[in-house]
């Protein structure tokens, strides 16, 4: 079975705190990706990256930035956290062509 | 800019059928519908291409109309256990290692 596993199910940071979120996944996928998940916006994408140091933008990449330096582990991070980053944050990986395959998701709060 | 999904929220009692719609301003290559259940990570349903090719479960299924830009989910004689979010995802036809544009979702609920 594809696992895709996050570093925290929950998470309180203070403003302005640098925050990192990291996501593993065991399946060689080349693709990983990021996700903010709000209610009634549904998933919303941040970055993307579609090899090892590759990375694109999302919809919604301001105020966020991510690393991929080894396949299977894709870091998305908040450089100054803000209190409308308050958010539940999801990872996927997929295989090109193929299904996500999704982490059970951080809920990050910042006070 | 997101698809647009409707409804947002449906009420079924068990045994009864559902659709739900998916429609994109952009021309498409490909549409995936997942499924979250309340506090778990969506799940894989059905992934459908430009030119008719499908790939999900065989209990389920969809249509893509590639001209309206549309897709729909078909869900039959409904189970408790379809309750959850819905959601679409929309690849454009330039797409590039299978970015997707997830719609706002469609909550379902399927009551005994």
């Amino acid at each position: 079975d594809v696992k895709v596993t996050q570093s925290s199910r929950y998470l309180v940071k203070r403003t302005g705190e640098k925050v990192f979120l990291e996501c593993v996944q065991d399946m060689d996928h080349e693709n990983m990706f990021w996700y903010r998940q709000d209610p009634g916006l549904g998933l919303r994408l941040i970055y993307f990256s579609y090899d090892v140091k590759m990375k694109e933008k999302g919809d919604i990449p301001e105020g966020y930035s991510v690393s991929r330096e080894k396949k299977e582990r894709f870091s998305l991070i908040l450089e100054s956290a803000s209190t409308n980053q308050t958010s539940m944050y999801l990872c996927a990986s997929s295989t090109t062509g193929y299904e996500q395959y999704f982490g059970p998701g951080t809920r990050l709060t910042v006070t | 800019q997101q698809p647009v999904q409707s409804p947002q929220a449906v009420i079924l009692r068990e045994g009864e059928d559902a659709v739900i719609n998916c429609s994109s301003s952009k021309a498409l290559y490909s549409v995936h519908w997942y499924r979250q259940k309340h506090g778990e990570a969506p799940v894989f349903l059905m992934i459908l291409l430009k030119g008719g090719e499908q790939k999900g479960h065989e209990k389920i299924s969809a249509s893509f109309n590639e001209k309206k830009q549309q897709s729909s989910l078909y869900l039959t004689a409904s189970q408790l256990s379809y309750s959850g979010t819905y959601f679409c995802g929309t690849g454009p036809i330039n797409n590039a290692g299978n970015m997707l544009t997830f719609g706002g979702g469609t909550r379902l609920m399927v009551k005994p």
